[in-house]
C-alpha cells in the first residue's frame, strides 16, 4: 500500500513565527516530492518542489527531504496570517508511473 | 498564459445520471490527470492522459472513464452516479516528457449528487 502522511492538525503558530510541516511516505523508491498549498474551497497550488536529500530554499519557504528515513518537511519562515490554509504533500512514486500520492493535509492557521 | 481551465465550476446531479467534466491544460502542458477530493481529504488520483491514451489509472470503478483530445484538452465521464461520488474533481496539467513535471490544477468542479 502506497501512502503519504500527514499530521491532520490543526496546526496554530503565531505571526512571525516558524511553521514546521511534516510528511513521510511508504514507498522507498519515490523520487519526487511537492508541497501545495490549498485555501479553503480552492484548489492546490505548488509551493515547492524537492528531488534530492536536504534543503531546498525559495523565499520564505524551505523544504527539507531524508530519503533513508523517508521524510520531508516545509518550513513558513516569518508566518504570515495570508499563510494559513491545508498543506498537502504530494509524492510521485517512481518508476511505477508518474502518479501522484497526495497526504490528507495539515491544517495551518497564522494567528495575527 | 493561460492556467488550467475546467468546466463547470458546479454541477448538481440525481444518483444514477452521467456526468461529464471538461478540461484544457496549461500552455505548453500535454498530460492531463483527473483527481478527486473528498471533503477534508487530499487528492485521489483517477488517471492521467498522455498521446491521447490512458497512461495511468488510481484504484476507482470503470464508472469513472475519460478522454485526450488531439489538443491535449481532456474530459471525465462518471456515470450512474453515487451520492459518494459528490467531490471536488480537479484536473491537473504537467508536461509529460518529464516525469517528475509538478501539476498544475485548475480550479476544479464542484459535483453535488442528490
Amino acid at each position: 500500500q502506497k501512502e503519504v502522511e500527514q499530521n491532520s492538525g490543526p496546526l496554530s503558530v503565531p505571526e512571525g513565527a516558524i511553521a514546521s510541516l511534516n510528511c513521510t511516505y511508504s514507498d522507498r523508491g519515490s523520487q519526487s516530492f511537492f508541497w501545495y498549498r490549498q485555501y479553503s474551497g480552492k484548489s492546490p497550488e505548488l509551493i515547492m518542489s524537492i528531488y534530492s536529500n536536504g534543503d531546498k530554499e525559495d523565499g520564505r519557504f524551505t523544504a527539507q527531504l531524508n530519503k533513508a528515513s523517508q521524510y520531508v518537511s516545509l518550513l513558513i519562515r516569518d508566518s504570515q496570517p495570508s499563510d494559513s490554509a491545508t498543506y498537502l504533500c504530494a509524492v510521485n512514486m517512481l518508476p511505477t508511473g508518474n502518479q501522484f500520492y497526495f497526504g490528507t493535509g495539515t491544517s495551518l492557521t497564522v494567528i495575527p | 498564459d493561460a492556467g488550467v481551465t475546467q468546466s463547470p465550476t458546479h454541477l448538481i446531479k440525481t444518483r444514477g445520471q452521467q456526468v461529464t467534466l471538461r478540461c484544457s491544460p496549461k500552455s505548453g502542458h500535454d498530460t492531463v490527470s483527473w483527481y478527486q477530493q473528498a471533503l477534508g481529504q487530499g487528492p485521489q488520483f483517477i488517471f492521467q492522459y498522455y498521446e491521447e491514451e490512458e497512461r495511468q489509472r488510481g484504484n476507482f470503478p470503470d464508472r469513472f472513464s475519460g478522454h485526450q483530445f488531439p489538443n491535449y484538452s481532456s474530459e471525465l465521464n462518471v456515470n450512474a452516479l453515487l451520492l459518494g461520488d459528490s467531490a471536488l474533481y480537479l484536473c491537473a496539467s504537467s508536461a509529460g516528457g518529464a516525469r517528475s513535471s509538478p501539476l498544475h490544477f485548475g480550479n476544479g468542479t464542484r459535483l453535488t449528487v442528490t
